[in-house]
């Protein structure tokens, strides 16, 4: 099982819609989670942190669930610039005991807004 | 310019030959990164380095080697080329004094490299 998975997608939605993913992880003991955006041949860049609580910024909504061990991403009111690749991001205690943990990449969600 | 700066950006080679893509960052993060990114694969973690004198193996080291020249230089070295090296190799970088500086990442633009 891989430490980190998302549903590849694509998931292609209509302005205006609303969308969500999911991210499952394996490793119990983990402790930090995110949320990067990647356009089409960019780099990643840092959407969102998640908090354990729930956050939210404009019409992006983040949540996390330990118990089941995944994290979520809702888009609201989809624009045609959220077309993107959108992944998940889980920190680890690292094994070779250094500070901070080990961060892992999920495959990525591809996501396309269409007019 | 760029906080974090790969070159080249893109790159095609022959097998058996030696690359080198190099990373720069003014950021003045002590930690640095080198991933590669494969369709349906994600970015996986090639080797990272959390100051000048501390270089470690990530999960897919194997065939690559790196130099920490300066906190604001790390640089990938592939010694011989093969097919299967063809991706998208990202530099990145994080602060190292924080729980949270350190686990956000900060990516250069990619390197592109195509081993024919």
């Amino acid at each position: 099982r891989k430490e980190v998975e998302q549903d590849p997608g694509p998931f292609n939605v209509p302005e205006g819609a609303t969308v969500a993913f999911n991210c499952t992880y394996s490793n119990s003991a983990s402790q930090s989670f995110f949320w990067y955006r990647q356009d089409c041949r960019k780099e990643p860049k840092l959407l969102m942190s998640v908090y354990s609580s729930g956050n939210e910024d404009g019409r992006f909504t983040a949540q996390l669930n330990r118990a089941s061990q995944y994290i979520s991403l809702l888009i609201r009111d989809s624009k045609l610039s959220d077309s993107a690749t959108y992944l998940c991001v889980v920190t680890s205690p690292n094994a070779g005991g250094t500070s901070y943990g080990k961060l892992t990449f999920g495959q990525g969600t591809i996501l396309t807004v269409h007019p | 310019d760029a906080d974090v700066t790969q070159t080249p950006r893109n790159r095609i080679t022959k097998t058996g030959k030696r690359i080198m893509l190099e990373c720069s960052q003014t950021k003045g993060h002590d930690r640095m990164y080198w991933y590669r990114q494969d369709p349906g694969l994600g970015l996986r973690l090639i080797y990272y380095s959390f100051d000048v004198k501390d270089i470690n193996k990530g999960e897919i080291s194997d065939g690559y080697s790196v130099s920490r020249q300066a906190q604001a230089k790390f640089s990938l070295s592939l010694e011989s080329a093969i097919p299967n090296q063809t991706a998208l190799y990202f530099c990145a970088t994080s602060e190292g004094k924080t729980r949270s500086g350190a686990n956000v990442l900060t990516f250069g633009a990619g390197s592109r490299l195509t081993v024919l």
